[in-house]
């Protein structure tokens, strides 16, 4: 199976920050990486796809960038709606689908 | 709009089984492969496997294909995730999610229903 390391396990950060989060893929995956974020109680939503498309509705603040084993999600200007969880999945050609194990964002 | 409504949680003995519902609404069922996915307390996220709702195929991750049966009801548009056999390790919200793009397995899954969680205690 892929192994996703999925990196910081959490942050702080202040309002206003550009934050950053990294995913390494085991081996390569191409485009093939989403970025969710999942907030308490709730569902994961899908922010970005096929590394760098932003989902419909999702804002502009946020962004992904990378191919094959190295990925970055970044927001540019942190919100107080963003504490959240976020996780990373390939989805290259065989399942397993793997995700990473988290980054645990929070407000400074 | 489109919307994935599971069922209830359920506590289940060890060696018992438990049946997981997805009822969707809002576009069209056969369409969209279905994938199951299911978080262990204090685990990361695990892919279980997908259903293609047209024929009723589905494939399994290697680590669920003992124990697992994926199922679906194209009449009330209705996935089903079944795990018998059970065991306390089975402790988990699991999560179905449909395939953003119509016609594939392996891609973006752009909405997921709210999860339910199964509990294996005796």
């Amino acid at each position: 199976d892929i192994q996703m390391a999925q990196s910081p396990s959490s942050l702080s950060a202040s309002v206003g920050d550009r934050v950053t989060i990294t995913c390494q893929a085991s081996q390569g995956v191409s485009f093939h990486l989403n970025w969710f974020q999942q907030k308490p109680g709730k569902a994961p939503t899908l922010l970005i796809y096929d590394a760098s498309t932003l989902e419909t509705g999702v804002p502009s603040r946020f962004s992904g960038s990378g191919s094959g084993t190295h990925f970055t999600l970044t927001i540019s200007s942190l919100q107080p709606e963003d504490i959240a969880t976020y996780y990373c999945q390939q989805y290259d050609s065989l399942p397993p689908y793997t995700f990473g194990q988290g980054t645990n964002v929070e407000i400074k | 709009q489109v919307q994935l409504v599971q069922s209830g949680a359920e506590v289940k003995k060890p060696g018992a089984s438990v049946r997981v519902s997805c009822k969707t609404s809002g576009y069209s069922f056969t369409a969209y492969y279905l994938h199951w996915v299911r978080r262990a307390p204090g685990q990361g996220f695990e892919w279980m496997g997908w259903i293609n709702p047209t024929s009723g195929d589905s494939k399994l991750a290697p680590k669920f294909q003992a124990g697992v049966t994926l199922t679906r009801d194209t009449s009330t548009s209705t996935a089903y995730l079944e795990l018998t056999s059970l065991t306390p390790d089975d402790t988990a919200t699991y999560y179905c999610a449909k395939e953003r793009t119509r016609g594939y397995s392996n891609g973006p899954t752009d909405h997921w229903g709210q999860g339910t969680l199964v509990i294996v205690s005796s």
